[in-house]
């Protein structure tokens, strides 16, 4: 079992509807959690940290779920921009960052 | 502005010669790290530096090579040895392995023909 796993996609969406990723990881021991966008032939870049109790910033919430070992992107009000690759990214302290295969995201007009 | 440079953008090598590619950081950022990406493909990491004059392999170091004998500096070679370069390459740091967020630099296309 991969140390890291999302569901590919891609998920093909409208405008203004609301669609939620989730990424499994296999360490209880984990203790970073991160979400990052990669648009088409670019870097990553961090969308937000996930905290214990849960976290949102503007049309963005991000959870964990500890017992069960996923977190989660909910995206509400999707834009043409939310187009893009969403990683999940996940480190057991000290250790390094270990990226998801990421789950592709297509918002239509 | 802090961050990470790359270059160049695009490279364009022919099959067995050397390439280093260069990763420069103003972040102060103990860590730095290479990655590979393939089209599709998620990030698989190359090599990793902690400190400066250490480094260690990651989960597809052969055919590729580095050096940190600055902290703001970590060059990637893919040497001859690397049967398959083309690839996207990206440079990350961090302020500490596995500690704080990851930012990454534009990135570098290989291409080997």
């Amino acid at each position: 079992r991969k140390e890291v796993e999302q569901d590919p996609g891609p998920f093909n969406v409208p405008e203004g509807a609301t669609v939620a990723f989730n990424c499994t990881y296999s360490n209880s021991a984990s203790q970073s959690f991160f979400w990052y966008r990669q648009d088409c032939r670019k870097e990553p870049k961090l969308l937000m940290s996930v905290y214990s109790s849960g976290n949102e910033d503007g049309r963005f919430t991000a959870q964990l779920n500890r017992a069960s070992q996923y977190i989660s992107l909910l995206i509400r009000d999707s834009k043409l921009s939310d187009s893009a690759t969403y990683l999940c990214v996940v480190i057991n302290y000290g250790q390094n960052f270990v990226f998801g295969p990421g789950t592709r995201l297509s918002v239509l007009p | 502005d802090g961050g990470i440079t790359q270059s160049p953008k695009y490279l364009f090598r022919k099959e067995g010669q050397n390439v280093t590619l260069s990763c420069e950081q103003n972040l102060n950022h103990d860590a730095m790290y290479w990655y590979r990406q393939d089209p599709g493909q998620g990030l698989r990491l190359i090599y990793y530096s902690q400190i400066v004059n250490d480094f260690q392999k990651g989960d597809i170091a052969e055919g590729y090579s580095v050096s940190r004998e600055k902290k703001e500096s970590f060059p990637l070679t893919v040497t001859s040895a690397q049967k398959n370069p083309t690839a996207f390459y990206l440079c990350a740091s961090s302020p500490g392995t596995g500690v704080g967020e990851q930012y990454f630099g534009p990135g570098t296309r290989l291409t080997v023909t």
